[in-house]
């Protein structure tokens, strides 16, 4: 099954605590992204990757880490976590023979940072 | 600098009836707009897009309008049923683009039987 998952699905953590949620997907799409998602402001994009060691920071990357050593996994870092960084988090992938960007979303990290 | 926005944060319709979610952009950049729908505790998957030199995109029940000149575009449901009570969000993009998609804040559909 074409999928894009992600671990943990929930956290709870303390301030500077360093924490990773991982995204794997096995679709072999070329463009990964991180989503944040809060109430008022819909999704908003953290970082994304158009392809192996090739990353870009998105809308909203202060306070996030991110890598891309293999095709299939993007993980997302929080070095030293921070209560606004409680939010509900989107890894998505899509492949550039993909006319219009259609991205697949896996199921959603939810955060919260105390 | 919201550049995608979904004015209504909820909308309610009888089951049977038309839904109607409207979005508005502000960059004009944008040439190809998406809609996703969302469930509680899953992440959003695509419903329909449209290019920009496209003014209407049919798929079943789901139809989306685009007006240029407006920057408006809106997704219509019909007939509606209650499987599509969910949280709609619009999105635009620059094909092109580095995999960019912008969002709308979403709009919460609930249909009632």
């Amino acid at each position: 099954e074409a999928q894009v998952t992600q671990n943990p699905r929930y956290l709870i953590t303390v301030t500077g605590k360093k924490l990773t949620v991982t995204c794997s997907q096995n679709m072999n799409h070329e463009y990964m992204s991180w989503y944040r998602q809060d109430p008022g402001l819909g999704l908003r994009q953290i970082y994304y990757s158009m392809n192996v060691e090739v990353t870009d920071k998105g809308d909203v990357p202060e306070g996030y880490k991110v890598s891309r050593k293999e095709k299939r996994n993007f993980p997302l870092i929080l070095e030293s976590p921070s209560p606004n960084q409680t939010s509900l988090y989107f890894c998505a992938s899509s492949s550039p023979v993909v006319a219009g960007n259609e991205q697949f979303f896996g199921p959603g990290t939810r955060l919260t940072v105390l | 600098d919201q550049q995608v926005k979904q004015n209504s944060p909820s909308l309610s319709v009888q089951e049977g009836r038309i839904s109607i979610l409207n979005c508005d952009y502000t960059n004009s950049m944008f040439d190809y707009f998406l809609w996703y729908k969302k469930y509680p505790a899953e992440g959003p998957t695509f419903l329909i897009s449209i290019s920009s030199i496209k003014d209407k995109n049919e798929d079943g029940r789901f139809t989306v309008f685009l007006n240029k000149s407006a920057k408006h575009l809106s997704l219509h449901i019909v007939p509606s049923q209650p499987g599509d009570s969910a949280v709609y969000f619009c999105a635009a993009s620059v094909l092109g683009g580095a995999q960019k998609l912008v969002f709308g804040q979403g709009t919460r559909l609930t249909i009632n039987p």
